[in-house]
């Protein structure tokens, strides 16, 4: 089965500051990661995702994420945190297999201080 | 940018009552997909719908659960009796084909259960 682990229920950062968000993953077969956020009462946003090629792909509003497939991580970041990236950041993994469900976990709060 | 829309927006239904959720997936799409998330937590997986028919569903979606896709553009989900754990915001989702991208959510229904 896949799952996707978020080991962080919340990250602070200081704005300005580079910011992590942690995600590890587990699926049989090569998987496809994405990024989501969330911001209060509404629908997921997708920012970004991994399906094969360069292991640090770009998204959406700066951020990155670098995917290791040693490791089964597929970390968020971004070089400098702004006040509005304050939002609940979400991991997603599917099968490869075409129209297969995202599988997501339970969310990251991330909090950025001005 | 074309959206999925989701009515209504907040739904209040008493306990052991029928209750549909309605979507608007993107035109041109051909996966549909409904997940829940109880009140700031996971994002849960529902069911995936394909070609007129159900292509994954979850635990979670038990015989209390149905889809349907009564035109050629509304996507419903149906409670046919609704307990006090089903309130939670209910999101629907859509993509376009067989390729990697990513699914476009709703803004959600937010069912309350009384």
């Amino acid at each position: 089965a896949q799952s996707v682990a978020q080991p962080e229920d919340q990250v602070n950062v200081a704005e300005g500051n580079p910011l992590t968000v942690k995600c590890t993953y587990s699926v049989s077969g090569n998987p496809y990661l994405f990024w989501y956020v969330q911001y209060p009462n509404r629908g997921l946003q997708f920012l970004l995702k991994y399906i094969t090629g360069d292991n640090l792909v770009k998204g959406s509003y700066g951020f990155e994420a670098e995917f290791n497939k040693s490791q089964t991580s597929f970390h968020l970041k971004k070089p400098s945190a702004l006040v509005s990236d304050s939002a609940l950041y979400f991991c997603a993994v599917r099968r490869n297999q075409a129209g297969t469900a995202l599988i997501f976990g339970k969310g990251t709060t991330l909090s950025v201080s001005s | 940018e074309p959206e999925v829309t989701q009515t209504p927006s907040h739904q209040v239904t008493q306990m052991g009552q029928e209750v549909i959720l309605r979507c608007v997936p993107i035109s041109n799409h051909l996966y549909f997909y409904w997940y829940r998330q109880i009140l700031g937590q996971k994002v849960e997986f529902l069911v995936s719908f394909y070609n007129n028919e159900i292509s994954e569903k979850s635990e979670i979606f038990d015989d209390q659960f149905s889809v349907e896709r009564p035109d050629g553009s509304n996507f419903t989900l149906k409670i046919r009796s609704t307990k006090l754990e089903d309130s939670a915001m209910y999101f629907c989702a859509s993509v376009r084909a067989t390729d990697n991208s990513p699914l476009h959510f709703g803004n959600g229904t937010r069912l309350t259960v009384t």
